[in-house]
């Protein structure tokens, strides 16, 4: 199985602050990745598809970026709605996977 | 619109059989694939298995041997049964839309807590 390793863990940033996530991939995944933003209590939500393009309606301060095995989210101004936890996933390969997720908070 | 919403029981005993049910609307099962994914409590998205639109079905090979995904395109719905569970099966199950025929998710149901207890 392809294993994702997201970095990090925890993140705390101030509002208006840029954050990045980083996701690693054991092998290369060719661009089959794609971003969830969950929040507590709900269920995950798609950000971003094939490493770096915006789902429908998700706003342009999110962007993703990458290739081979290391892929990394970014989210530019935070707003206070961000504070959530991420995950990527996989589809390149079977079983699809996810990285371990980060969570976010505001400092 | 589109709507996914799980129901289930929300305790199973050890060694028991979990049966959930994904009722969509909003869109036709035989139009799009749609998969499992659960969450254990505070941890990260487990892929468990998906039913394409054409009716075949994949499965986590981690999980392969207790699982069976079925659907009933009559009432647009899609079954999970995993049997021989386990505590470290309690978690959330999420049926989710696969967006077009690729390989991640749309639209996610709001999940239905299963805990694996005696």
């Amino acid at each position: 199985d392809i294993q994702m390793t997201q970095s990090p863990a925890s993140l705390s940033a101030s509002l208006g602050e840029t954050v990045t996530i980083e996701c690693r991939a054991s092998e290369d995944i060719y661009n089959g990745l794609a971003w969830y933003q969950q929040k507590p209590g709900k269920s995950p939500q798609l950000l971003i598809y094939n490493a770096n393009s915006l789902h429908t309606g998700v706003p342009s301060r999110f962007s993703g970026s990458g290739s081979g095995t290391q892929y990394s989210l970014k989210i530019n101004s935070l707003q206070s709605e961000d504070v959530a936890s991420y995950f990527c996933q996989q589809y390149y390969d079977y079983p699809w996977t996810f990285g371990g997720g980060t969570k976010l908070e505001l400092k | 619109q589109v709507r996914l919403k799980e129901s289930g029981p929300r305790l199973v005993q050890p060694s028991q059989t979990l049966s959930v049910t994904c009722t969509v609307s909003g869109f036709s099962v035989t139009s799009y694939h749609v998969s499992w994914v659960r969450q254990p409590p505070g941890k990260g998205l487990e892929w468990v298995g998906a039913i394409w639109k054409g009716g075949s079905t994949d499965y986590n090979s981690a999980l392969k041997s207790r699982l069976s995904i079925s659907r009933d395109t009559s009432k647009n719905q899609v079954f999970l049964k995993m049997n021989s569970l386990q505590t470290d099966d309690t978690g959330t199950y999420y049926c989710a839309k696969h967006r077009g025929s690729r390989y991640y998710f749309d639209y996610w149901g709001q999940g239905v807590m299963v805990t694996v207890s005696s």
